[in-house]
């Protein structure tokens, strides 16, 4: 079974310019999670998708960071403009649905460095 | 509102000798707590869950953990190490839904040979 897949792997930009995250979670899964890790620290989760609708995005800097997931299967996950606290892996996880014994799958994440 | 603690955010071990990682969790709801671990460049990994069921839950790769209300701990136990365990272990609490979870900051474990 392929996991979750994110791209790019890696992306350096200037503080102002903006950036935008690609994720396909794993076939079949209705929940759809974006979470922030910055070094050092913890993910912080910040969008919460279930299909195409959202559930949760009390965590996510809606004056700079967008999300969206079209036809209930891929998401984006956008940010404009970056900030240098921006920097911080990005990870990407879906599960079958949200009940607490279905297992999240994480991707291996974007690294994103604004200098 | 829930939070994690994890005590100690480097760990060292030799080769062989026990793991024990700690952490301790805060909730105002029914908890269910998970420990990931996560290797360089790559994503989490579940290691085990608990979710209300039997208090000590085994994982993979010879993990366990045991849930004690009393003291709202969930330590990560392993009675010998191996090289292999080196990576960064999370600890996390979530409510009903195990992928909108809140996490500790990390235990960095380091195994020596």
């Amino acid at each position: 079974e392929a996991g979750v897949a994110q791209s790019p792997r890696y992306k350096i930009i200037e503080k102002r310019q903006s950036v935008a995250f690609w994720c396909n979670p794993i076939s079949g899964h209705a929940t759809l999670y974006w979470y922030q890790q910055i070094l050092g620290q913890g993910p912080k989760l910040l969008i919460q998708f279930q299909n195409n609708g959202v559930v949760d995005d009390s965590q996510l800097p809606k004056d700079r960071f967008s999300a969206e997931r079209l036809k209930g299967v891929d998401s984006t996950l956008k940010i404009q403009p970056a900030k240098l606290e921006d920097s911080a892996v990005y990870l990407c996880a879906s599960s079958l649905d949200q009940g607490v014994n279905t297992e999240a799958f994480f991707g291996q994440g974007t690294r994103l460095t604004v200098v | 509102a829930q939070s994690v603690t994890q005590l100690g955010s480097h760990v060292s071990v030799s080769e062989g000798a026990l793991v024990l990682l700690r952490c301790n969790y805060s909730s105002s709801v029914p908890p269910y707590l998970f420990w990931y671990v996560q290797y360089p460049n790559q994503g989490l990994q579940l290691l085990l869950k608990y979710t209300s069921a039997a208090t000590l839950v085994k994982g993979i790769n010879g993990f366990e953990a045991e849930f004690k209300k009393s003291e709202t701990s969930f330590h990560l136990t392993k009675p010998s190490a191996h090289m292999s365990d080196a990576a960064e272990y999370f600890c996390a609490v979530s409510g009903a839904h195990a992928g909108k979870s809140t996490f500790g900051d990390g235990t960095t474990l380091t195994v020596k040979p």
